[in-house]
Formats: structure tokens, sequence, C-alpha cells
């Protein structure tokens, strides 16, 4: 398996509801990443966890909350969010957080948040 | 701070030509240089990862180098396709920054029959 599989593919949500998106891998990598991307735009870094720990939060706001319950799992937590938070969301991975490696991307989460 | 260039922002190109996507960066000091391509609303598929020590990796069709001296690095497809149209972004892994990586902002292909 050479996949990250990102669940789910579309979320539209309310600016009140609490939502998560799911992310697993089972490439035995152990270190996973969060991307925001806007249209039009490059990814931008939100979170990176290595061995289930949070090793990098790039300022993002509290009413994003990641979670990496095990090795191949990590989840990132909704609630409260704005209608500027619309983007497609992108999970990936690398082997390790030794810089050397590539990533492996998900095909993302589009959410709208209206 | 690493800034991550690409050029041209689009192409387009007959069916069968030969082309090259460029990216350029500032600072030197990198673990790896990976390309990937993205269709629209997509996610990333990684095309090639060239390690700093390399200067060259091939895949099929593509070929990319990487001169890391003079911050730059280029991505070759050779008899392009219309099934090649998509932007196509490197992403620089750096030293300093916590490892992390710094996207260009893409070059958007498109191949028309």
């Amino acid at each position: 398996d050479t996949e990250v599989t990102q669940t789910p593919k579309h979320l539209v949500m309310g600016m009140t509801n609490k939502k998560s998106l799911k992310c697993e891998q089972h490439m035995g990598h152990r270190a996973m990443y969060w991307y925001k991307q806007k249209a039009k735009k490059p990814p931008e870094l939100m979170f990176v966890y290595s061995y289930e720990k949070l090793s990098i939060n790039e300022s993002v706001p509290s009413r994003f909350s990641p979670e990496c319950p095990n090795s191949s799992l990590l989840n990132l937590h909704l609630h409260a969010l704005q209608p500027e938070d619309s983007a497609l969301y992108l999970c990936a991975s690398s082997q390790d957080l030794p810089q050397s490696y590539g990533y492996t991307f998900g095909s993302g989460t589009r959410l709208t948040v209206v | 701070k690493q800034e991550v260039t690409q050029i041209p922002a689009a192409l387009s190109v007959p069916e069968g030509e030969n082309l090259v996507l460029n990216c350029s960066f500032t600072d030197s000091a990198i673990y790896n240089l990976q390309w990937f391509r993205q269709d629209p609303g997509k996610g990333l598929t990684s095309l090639l990862l060239i390690q700093s020590s390399q200067r060259e990796q091939t895949s099929g069709r593509l070929n990319a180098s990487l001169d890391k001296s003079s911050g730059r690095s280029t991505l070759y497809i050779a008899a392009s396709q219309p099934g090649d149209s998509a932007t196509y972004l490197c992403a620089v892994r750096q030293y300093t920054n916590a490892g992390k990586s710094t996207f260009g902002d893409g070059t958007t292909l498109t191949v028309k029959p």
C-alpha cells in the first residue's frame, strides 16, 4: 500500500458545526502533515507530527485541532470555522523527519464553510 | 528566508513537444527538491525526488535536474501528451526553518491535441 487516504473527499459545514477530517497511511511512515491549499496557491503547512507527537504547529487558530491516535492515523478536528477556512485540506506523510525523505500526499478534502 | 520561483506560470504547447519547466530557489542549503503534479481539485502526486547530493533523476518521460550551486532545477517532459496537462509544483526542503519545505507557485501546463 503506497497511498495516503483522506476522508471525506468533500465536506460542507456550517460555522457552528463540529466535524473531523481523517487521514490514514499504511506505509510505516512516522511523520504526518496537514496542509491547507487555497485556489491557485501552493500548499501551506499547518501541522507536523513525528512519532505521534506534534512537532510543528504553524500558529494555526485553535478552531483547528489535530490528533494523531496512532502511527497510521491523523485527524483534524474542526470547530467554529469561518467561511475563509474553505479550502482543500491535504494530508501528507514521509518516512521519518530526517529531512532527506520525500512526501506522499493524499487526494485531499474539499471543505466548504457556509 | 527561502524563496522558490517557478517560471513560466503557465505554458501551452502542442502534443508531442518536448518542454522544460523551471524552479529556482534562493537558499542552496537544502536536503532535497521534489517535483509534484496536481490535477484541478486533487492532491499532489510525487513525480521525482532529488536529494541534494544528486544531479538528476529520471522516470519514464520525465527527467529532473538539480544545480544546487546556482539554485535551479528543471523538469524536462519528453513527447508531451494531453494527459500531462496539470499544474506542476516544486518543493524545496531546507536545512533551516526546521526542515520544512517551501513550495513554488507552480506552472500550469496545457498540452493541446
